[in-house]
């Protein structure tokens, strides 16, 4: 039973082309999150909501867009993929909005060539 | 600007001994710390915190040391074990309850 779950796991694509990458806890959980580890390994926040509200919103390009149907699913939609946008995009559900727990997938790999 | 810093990219160590982990952080108002561990491609798993309250966390083999006033937080692991080779994230919570995380540090258990 995987609690938090990312498809792909890979991806490998060109440039320009538009990809998206799927969430899905079955923990019950109201909140989730997307990260993305770059290159120097560090984990930064892009994305969060809360029972389908988008809560945090960092400094993101307008390429990026989070789309949440229900509160156990937030999907990750990137258009025009640069070379930059290469990294490991982890999604991760938290009971609630918090001082909580964060559980994590297991990443998917974007690679843009 | 690193507001959560691993100074140490890899660890070391023998089995059976004692493994210290460090973070250091700059933001005084983090108020909760934790600490993340993580295998080769998978996600990473919660290990242990410690909220600004307290000075120690211990839960098991692991315990967390907080120094507010260095603004350090360590992690130790007593006995080490061949399993816990891994990296290991430090992380802060802010005042919006975001997770500030540190580069890791690759911990790793020599037989």
């Amino acid at each position: 039973d995987t609690a938090v779950s990312q498809t792909p796991k890979y991806l490998v694509t060109q440039m320009g082309n538009d990809k998206s990458i799927k969430c899905e806890q079955n923990l019950g959980h109201d909140t989730m999150y997307w990260y993305k580890q770059d290159s120097k390994k560090f984990l930064k926040i892009m994305f969060s909501y809360n029972n389908k509200e988008l809560i945090i919103n960092e400094t993101v390009p307008n390429r990026f867009s989070p789309k949440s149907p229900d509160k156990a699913h937030l999907n990750l939609h990137i258009n025009s993929l640069e070379l930059g946008d290469s990294a490991v995009y982890f999604c991760a559900s938290s009971h609630n909005r918090g001082q909580e727990t964060q559980y994590f997938g297991p990443g998917t790999r974007l690679l843009v060539l | 600007d690193q507001q959560v810093k691993q100074n140490s990219p890899s660890l070391s160590v023998q089995e059976g001994r004692i493994s210290i982990l460090n973070c250091d952080y700059t933001n005084s108002m983090f108020d909760y710390f934790l600490w993340y561990k993580k295998y080769p491609a998978e996600g990473p798993t919660f290990l242990i915190s410690i909220s600004s309250i307290k000075d120690k966390n211990e839960d098991g083999r692991f315990t967390v040391f907080l120094n507010k006033s260095a603004k350090h937080l360590s992690l130790h692991i007593v006995p080490s074990q061949p399993g816990d080779s891994a990296v290991y994230f430090c992380a802060a919570s802010d005042s919006n309850y975001q997770l500030i995380w540190g580069a890791g540090t690759k911990l790793i258990i020599k037989p």
